[in-house]
C-alpha cells in the first residue's frame, strides 16, 4: 500500500536548535507538498515542488525555513533556529497533480514541539 | 481574494443521524474542490474531488455536492457511525499556467456519540 512517510513522527527540541524533517513521497508522484498545521491556523501551505523543481514557497518564513528537494524520493523541510512559535505538526502530501482525479495523499506527519 | 470557509466549526451528532457540511468559497480560477477526513493525530485522508462540471460525488455514505455558480459545497454524511468523528477540511484549487494554489478552509470538527 503505498502512502507518504515522514520523519520524524514526534520531535521536541530547544529554542534554537536545527530541525530537519524528511519526507518520502510516494513513488511516481509529480508533486511535493509541505504544510504546517496548528489548531489556531488550521492547514497552511508552505512550499511545493514539481518534479523536484521548488514551485511556490510564498507561504514559508524565508529568514529561518528551507524546503530543498534532493532527489526524486526525498523531500526535507529544515527550521534554523527553531523557535516556540514553530511548534506544530507538519505534513507532507504527495499527488500526481495535472492528471485528471490527481488525489493528494498526505503523511501522517511531524509533530514538532520548541522549547 | 481567495477565501474557503467552511461551517459549521463544530458538530455533535448522535450516532445513527444524518448531517452537512458546510464550504463556501471566492477562488478564481476555480480548478477543483477537495474533501479531506482528518482523525485526530492523523493526516487527511481524501474522500472525494470535484472538478467545475460535477454536481455530486458519493464515497460510502459520505456524498458531497458542488454548485459552481454559488460557489458552494456540502458533503453530506448519512448514518453516522462514531468513526466518523473527525475534522472534515474543504480546499478548493486554482490553477494559473500550470501552477496550482490550494486554499484550505479551516475545518468542521464533527463528534459522533453514541
Amino acid at each position: 500500500d503505498a502512502r507518504v512517510t515522514q520523519t520524524p513522527r514526534h520531535k521536541v527540541t530547544e529554542m534554537g536548535q536545527e530541525v530537519t524533517m524528511r519526507c518520502q513521497p510516494i513513488l511516481g508522484h509529480n508533486t511535493v507538498f509541505w504544510y504546517r498545521q496548528t489548531m489556531m491556523q488550521g492547514l497552511e501551505l508552505l512550499a511545493y515542488f514539481r518534479n523536484r523543481a521548488p514551485l511556490d514557497d510564498s507561504g514559508m518564513p524565508k529568514d529561518r525555513f528551507s524546503a530543498e528537494m534532493p532527489d526524486a524520493t526525498l523531500a526535507t523541510l529544515k527550521i534554523q533556529p527553531s523557535e516556540p512559535r514553530d511548534s506544530a505538526v507538519y505534513f507532507c502530501a504527495s499527488g500526481l497533480v495535472g492528471h485528471s482525479g490527481n488525489t493528494i495523499y498526505f503523511g501522517e506527519g511531524s509533530w514538532l514541539t520548541v522549547v | 481574494k481567495n477565501q474557503v470557509e467552511q461551517s459549521p466549526q463544530s458538530l455533535i451528532i448522535l450516532e445513527g443521524k444524518n448531517c452537512t457540511l458546510q464550504c463556501n468559497y471566492t477562488v478564481s480560477p476555480f480548478s477543483n474542490l477537495r474533501w479531506y477526513k482528518q482523525d485526530t493525530g492523523r493526516g487527511p485522508v481524501s474522500l472525494t474531488i470535484m472538478t467545475f462540471s460535477e454536481n455530486t460525488k458519493s464515497n460510502g455514505r459520505y456524498t458531497a455536492t458542488l454548485d459552481a455558480d454559488t460557489k458552494q459545497s456540502s458533503l453530506h454524511i448519512t448514518a453516522s457511525q462514531l468513526s466518523d468523528s473527525a475534522s472534515y477540511i474543504c480546499v478548493v484549487s486554482a490553477t494559473t499556467s500550470g501552477t496550482y494554489k490550494y486554499i484550505f478552509g479551516t475545518g468542521t470538527r464533527l463528534k459522533v456519540l453514541a
